[in-house]
């Protein structure tokens, strides 16, 4: 049972340019949940989303930020007109119906680097 | 706005030490509190509590949550430099987690 699978693990992009990071929950997990860790600093919570539905995305930036979890496919966080500031880690995290015991299980993360 | 305040920022201690890592919250509808390991890559689980005054314990760690005074402890016995890590602490209100900004542990073999 694979876990939380997230890539591109790492991401170079010029300011301007769009960038995708897509997350594969764990087998049976149908929340997923993003997170940026900006350097030195917590993880900031982003977005929260069950299939085909975003539940609450009181944490992501107004502008040049959606994320998506489809039907069928792996959730996609997307930064359009990176900006320098965009540089962090995203993780990805997710759960089944409700907080398990285990709590929730992230996945690598995906740095990325806006030069 | 939910808040989570770790203390100390960052620790500095010697092989064989033991340590406790501080915890404090304000979130509304607290569901649980978790404590994360995270060292290069993704935060690794630690503990989740739930209840107030029931020690949970894995080898060295051990972790305890106080509703009341809203904290939780985080404790690491005989330290090893494997334990250097930044350690999050997290609550889970709203369907969300909190994070705040971890504790650095050193640990000088």
């Amino acid at each position: 049972n694979a876990g939380v699978m997230q890539n591109p693990r790492h991401l170079v992009r010029r300011r301007g340019q769009e960038a995708r990071l897509r997350c594969s929950p764990m087998k049976g997990h149908s929340h997923v949940y993003w997170y940026r860790q900006l350097p030195e600093e917590g993880l900031k919570f982003m977005v929260y989303l069950q299939k085909e539905n975003i539940i609450d995305e009181s944490g992501m930036p107004k502008e040049r930020f959606s994320a998506e979890f489809p039907k069928e496919g792996p959730s996609i966080l997307r930064i359009q007109q990176v900006v320098r500031g965009d540089s962090a880690a995203y993780f990805c995290a997710s759960s089944p119906q409700g907080a398990p015991n285990y709590g929730y299980t992230f996945g690598s993360g995906t740095r990325l680097t806006v030069v | 706005e939910d808040k989570v305040v770790q203390s100390p920022l960052s620790l500095v201690v010697h092989e064989g030490d033991t340590v406790t890592l501080n915890c404090s919250y304000e979130v509304t509808n607290f569901r649980s509190l978790l404590w994360y390991k995270q060292e290069k890559k993704a935060p690794t689980f630690l503990f989740m509590l739930t209840s107030s005054g029931i020690e949970k314990k894995s080898g060295r760690l051990s972790s305890i949550l106080d509703k009341k005074e809203l904290f939780s402890i985080l404790n690491i016995t005989a330290t090893q430099t494997g334990d250097s890590a930044v350690y999050l602490c997290a609550v889970e209100g709203n369907e969300k987690l909190t994070f705040g900004t971890g504790t650095r542990l050193t640990i000088i073999p």
